[in-house]
C-alpha cells in the first residue's frame, strides 16, 4: 500500500529535550516536506527536500532541522524544543521533482506537546 | 498579510444545496493551485488541482482568476459526506506551498 508513515503519532515532552519525528514514504517520491498546523494559521511549511541531500527552508524553519540521506526518509529534528513548537506536524511527499504540480500525499500527523 | 486567505466559515448548508468557497492569494507569480480536503484531526487529501481554464470533477468545480488572484470551489448537490474543512493551497515559484487556514463546511440533513 502506497503511504507516508510518521512516528511517533503522539508525543509529550519537556522543553529542551531533543527529539526526532520520523517520516518515511514507499512511493519513490523525490519531493518531501514538513508542515505544522496550528489553529487559525493553517498548515505552514517548515522544510522541504527535492532530492537526497537537497533540502531548503520553508516558511517557518526556525528551531527545526531536517536531513535527507535516503530517498524514502525525511526526519524532522527539534534540537531544543520549546512550548511554541507544540503543534500538529505533517510530513508529505510528491512525485513531482519540483513539487509544484503534483499531488502531495500526507502522513497521518504527529501531535507534539512541549511542556 | 497572509499568502493565502480563506473565509473560515463555518458554512452550514442543507443536503442538496450548492455552496461556493473563495480563496485569495497574494503572490502574483504563484504557479500551481489546489483544493485539499481535511477531515477533523486527519491528514489533508487532494480534492482537485485548479487549472487556468477551470475544471470540473463530478459535483465539484474549481476556477482560477489570475487577474484578481483568487480561486474558487463550487460544490453542487451537497452530501453529508462533504462535511469537512476545505484548504486552498498555492505553490509559489520557489517550490514552497502556502495553505489557507481552511473553510469549514457542515452539510446538514
Amino acid at each position: 500500500e502506497a503511504q507516508v508513515t510518521q512516528n511517533p503519532r503522539y508525543l509529550i515532552t519537556v522543553t529542551g529535550k531533543k527529539l526526532t519525528v520520523t517520516c518515511s514514504q514507499n512511493m519513490n517520491h523525490e519531493y518531501m516536506s514538513w508542515y505544522r498546523q496550528d489553529p487559525g494559521l493553517g498548515l505552514r511549511q517548515i522544510y522541504y527536500s527535492m532530492n537526497v541531500e537537497v533540502t531548503d527552508k520553508g516558511d517557518v524553519p526556525e528551531g527545526y532541522k531536517v536531513s535527507r540521506k535516503e530517498k524514502r526518509n525525511f526526519p524532522l529534528i527539534l534540537e531544543s524544543p520549546s512550548p511554541n513548537q507544540t503543534s500538529l506536524y505533517f510530513c508529505a511527499s510528491s512525485n513531482d521533482r519540483t513539487g509544484g504540480s503534483y499531488e502531495q500525499y500526507f502522513g497521518p500527523g504527529t501531535r507534539l506537546t512541549v511542556t | 498579510r497572509k499568502e493565502v486567505e480563506q473565509d473560515p466559515g463555518p458554512f452550514n448548508v442543507p443536503e442538496g444545496a450548492t455552496v461556493a468557497f473563495n480563496c485569495t492569494y497574494s503572490n502574483s507569480a504563484s504557479q500551481s493551485f489546489f483544493w485539499y480536503r481535511q477531515d477533523c484531526r486527519k491528514e489533508p487529501k487532494l480534492l482537485m488541482s485548479v487549472y487556468s481554464s477551470g475544471n470540473e470533477d463530478g459535483r465539484f468545480t474549481a476556477q482560477l482568476n489570475r487577474a484578481s488572484q483568487y480561486i474558487s470551489l463550487l460544490i453542487r448537490d451537497s452530501k453529508l459526506s462533504d462535511s469537512a474543512t476545505y484548504l486552498c493551497v498555492v505553490n509559489s515559484n520557489l517550490n514552497k506551498f502556502y495553505f489557507g487556514s481552511g473553510t469549514k463546511l457542515n452539510v446538514k440533513p
